[in-house]
C-alpha cells in the first residue's frame, strides 16, 4: 500500500515559537494532502486541504495565518504552527490520496510549554 | 456541509461476541463511506469501505451495510477478539469530488473483554 510519512513524530516547543511539520508521500505523487488535528480521545478534525502549487483551503474556524500550509511539491506538504501557544498542543496527522483511499501519516505530537 | 454522527461512543463486548457501530450522515451527495481503526497513539488504518452503489460489503469478520434512503451505515464485527480493541471511526465523502475530503464521526471506543 501507499506510504505517508511525517516528521517529526513528536516535538516540544516553547510558547511563542513556530514549529514546522512535514508530510511526505513516499511512493506516490499527491496533488492533494489533508491536515487533521486530534485531541485526546476525540475525533479527527479536518483543518485544511493542501493543494500542490496553490493555496490551501482551510476549514471554517481554522486560522490560516496561524496554521501555514505549503505544498511545494507533489510529495511534500508542510504545516507550520506559528507563534504556538499551549492550546495548540495536539496530535497533528496528515493524509494523502493515491487514488480514492486516504492514507494517513503516523502523526506528530506537538507539546507547547 | 456534511455532518456525521456515530453511536455508541463506547462499546464493551465479550470475546467472541459481535459488535455493531452505527453512523448517520446528512449530505445525500456523499457516496463513499470508509471505516478506520485507530490504536492508541497510532495512525488511523482503513479496515473496510463501501460505495453508495452497494448495500453491503464483507471482508472476513468485518462487514459494512449502507442504507442510502435513511442515510445511515453500520460496521459489524463478528467473533470479536481482544486485538479488535481500538477506536473506530466512520467517515463520509462525496466520492469523486474535487478534494475527496473526509468528514469523520466522533469515534467509538471498542473494548473486547477476554
Amino acid at each position: 500500500g501507499a506510504v505517508v510519512s511525517q516528521h517529526p513524530s513528536w516535538v516540544i516547543c516553547k510558547s511563542g515559537t513556530s514549529v514546522k511539520i512535514e508530510c511526505r508521500s513516499l511512493d506516490f505523487q499527491a496533488t492533494t494532502m489533508f491536515w487533521y488535528r486530534q485531541f485526546p480521545k476525540q475525533s479527527l478534525m479536518l483543518m485544511a486541504t493542501s493543494n500542490e502549487g496553490s493555496k490551501a483551503t482551510y476549514e471554517q474556524g481554522v486560522e490560516k495565518d496561524k496554521f501555514l500550509i505549503n505544498h511545494a511539491s507533489l510529495t511534500l506538504s508542510t504545516l507550520t504552527v506559528t507563534s504556538a501557544h499551549p492550546e495548540d498542543s495536539s496530535f497533528y496527522i496528515c493524509s494523502a490520496i493515491p487514488s480514492y483511499e486516504q492514507y494517513f501519516g503516523p502523526g506528530t505530537r506537538l507539546t507547547v510549554t | 456541509g456534511e455532518n456525521v454522527e456515530q453511536h455508541p461512543s463506547t462499546l464493551s463486548v465479550q470475546e467472541g461476541d459481535s459488535a455493531v457501530i452505527k453512523c448517520t450522515y446528512s449530505d445525500s451527495a456523499s457516496n463513499y463511506f470508509p471505516w478506520y481503526k485507530q490504536e492508541l497513539g497510532k495512525r488511523p488504518q482503513l479496515i473496510i469501505d463501501i460505495r453508495s452503489n452497494v448495500g453491503e460489503k464483507k471482508d472476513q469478520r468485518i462487514a459494512v451495510t449502507l442504507n442510502k434512503t435513511a442515510k445511515h451505515f453500520s460496521l459489524h464485527i463478528t467473533e470479536t477478539q481482544p486485538e479488535d480493541s481500538a477506536v473506530y471511526f466512520c467517515a463520509a465523502t462525496p466520492y469523486g469530488g474535487a478534494t475527496n475530503k473526509l468528514i469523520f464521526g466522533t469515534g467509538t471506543l471498542l473494548a473486547v473483554q477476554p
